[in-house]
């Protein structure tokens, strides 16, 4: 499978922990995004790079949360001292370069974090 | 300003029906917008994407028609399936140095044999 990989499929954790999660992406593209996305309702930007450049940051993006990607490969996103509102599925997207057409994002199925 | 709304919130159709999105942006400077469609426990794939150049395009049974003026755009999917049973989103996002979408809030989806 040549698709955006995001692990783990699923994380429970308790309020006030720290959680990672993982993405791997389409081996030839060099833009990666991370959304949420909360039960009905659309994802939500929160970041993405251009290889290694974290280029833009959502204002939804609190300090408890912190987005890497080292040597322009896989993306860690991390929360700390997680609260029930952090409950969501977290997209990780990948698309070419501009200059590419259209550059279509090409979506993980996600990992869905539960905060109790 | 970088609100996409869409509606309906969930829509019911008829196998061989047309299904009909629609959604409204404010921002004039969204120059792409594309349809993703997603499946439970699945993230979103892009299903067909527009340009404000044109006014329409069709790709199989899907068509995007594009009202650059009223600042809308909609989703037609003409002899509907149950397998077309998902929830759909429109989205935009503007200039070519970026590509961050701002996506709808999702339309559910459900044809009915």
């Amino acid at each position: 499978d040549t698709g955006v990989s995001q692990n783990p499929r699923h994380k429970i954790t308790k309020r006030g922990q720290n959680v990672t999660f993982r993405c791997d992406p389409i081996s030839e593209h060099n833009r990666l995004y991370w959304y949420r996305q909360t039960l009905g309702q659309g994802p939500e930007f929160l970041t993405y790079f251009q290889n290694e450049a974290q280029l833009e940051k959502s204002r939804l993006l609190s300090d408890r949360f912190s987005a890497e990607r080292p040597k322009g490969s896989f993306s860690t996103l991390e929360i700390q001292r997680t609260e029930q509102g952090d409950s969501a599925m977290y997209l990780c997207a990948s698309s070419p370069s501009p200059g590419t057409g259209d550059s279509p994002l090409h979506f993980g199925n996600g990992t869905r974090l539960t905060v109790t | 300003q970088q609100q996409v709304k869409q509606s309906p919130q969930s829509l019911i159709v008829q196998k061989g029906g047309i299904s009909i999105i629609n959604c409204a942006y404010e921002n004039t400077a969204f120059d792409y917008f594309p349809w993703y469609q997603q499946f439970p426990g699945k993230g979103p794939a892009l299903l067909i994407a527009i340009r404000p150049d044109v006014s329409e395009k069709k790709e199989g049974r899907f068509t995007i028609s594009f009202n650059k003026s009223a600042k809308q755009f909609s989703l037609h999917i003409m002899d509907s399936q149950p397998g077309d049973s998902a929830t759909y989103f429109c989205a935009a996002s503007m200039g070519t140095g970026r590509r961050a979408l701002t996506f709808g809030s999702g339309t559910r989806l459900q044809v009915q044999p």
